[in-house]
């Protein structure tokens, strides 16, 4: 069974464009989570998806962010325009339902520099 | 709103040695525990839970926490370590009123010599 993939797995962009990072989570998997560690601090949770609908964006740092997931499948989280602070590793994760909710499987992270 | 804290920002110990690395968290109500690992090159691994029941927990590769509520603590110990435990560790607390997410410790980066 293949894991959750992200891509890219490395992005260094400017201050002021635009990235856009993928997650496939685990096949059936209808949990959907984004977390980001900036270096040197904890891993933060960012928001959470069942299916396509966003249960919890509790985390999500300002209105530059926005994270998708049509079709209840792959997600998106874009940063537009990104800045400084935005450098990070980006950590996708999925669950599935019911009693195996809390089981979270992470992804290996889209590391993203702004410079 | 919840936090956790590792208190050990670095370990380094020789192969064979015993390792604690300890785990506490500010949250009253309950909980759901977790240590996750991650190696170096390697994605975040779930390494042990703790959901209920007895509060000592037996993860992979020999490693174990215990769960002491009135300490809010969830400390992971393994007995004997070998060089290929070289890796960071991550306390993780998932809150069962406030939803599915965790909150993380800020890791311990473990290295092991040979």
């Amino acid at each position: 069974e293949a894991g959750v993939t992200q891509f890219p797995s490395h992005s260094v962009i400017e201050k002021g464009q635009t990235v856009t990072l993928r997650c496939d989570p685990i096949s059936g998997h209808d949990n959907l989570y984004w977390y980001r560690r900036v270096m040197g601090k904890e891993i933060k949770f960012l928001l959470h998806f069942v299916k396509e609908s966003k249960q919890d964006e509790s985390g999500m740092p300002n209105n530059r962010f926005l994270a998708e997931r049509t079709g209840g499948t792959y997600s998106t989280l874009k940063v537009q325009p990104a800045e400084l602070e935005d450098s990070g590793v980006y950590f996708c994760a999925s669950s599935q339902g019911g009693l195996a909710r809390f089981e979270q499987y992470f992804g290996p992270g889209t590391r993203l520099t702004v410079t | 709103a919840q936090s956790v804290s590792q208190h050990n920002h670095h370990v380094i110990l020789s192969e064979a040695a015993s390792l604690e690395l300890g785990c506490n968290y500010s949250y009253g109500g309950t909980v759901n525990l977790f240590w996750y690992v991650q190696y170096p090159g390697q994605h975040l691994q779930l390494l042990l839970k703790y959901f209920s029941g007895d509060p000592l927990v037996k993860g992979i590769k020999g490693f174990e926490a215990e769960f002491i509520k009135s300490k809010f603590s969830f400390n992971l110990r393994k007995p004997s370590v070998q060089w290929s435990d070289t890796a960071e560790y991550f306390c993780a607390v998932n809150a069962k009123a406030a939803g599915n997410k965790l909150t993380f410790g800020g890791g311990t980066r473990v290295l092991v010599k040979p």
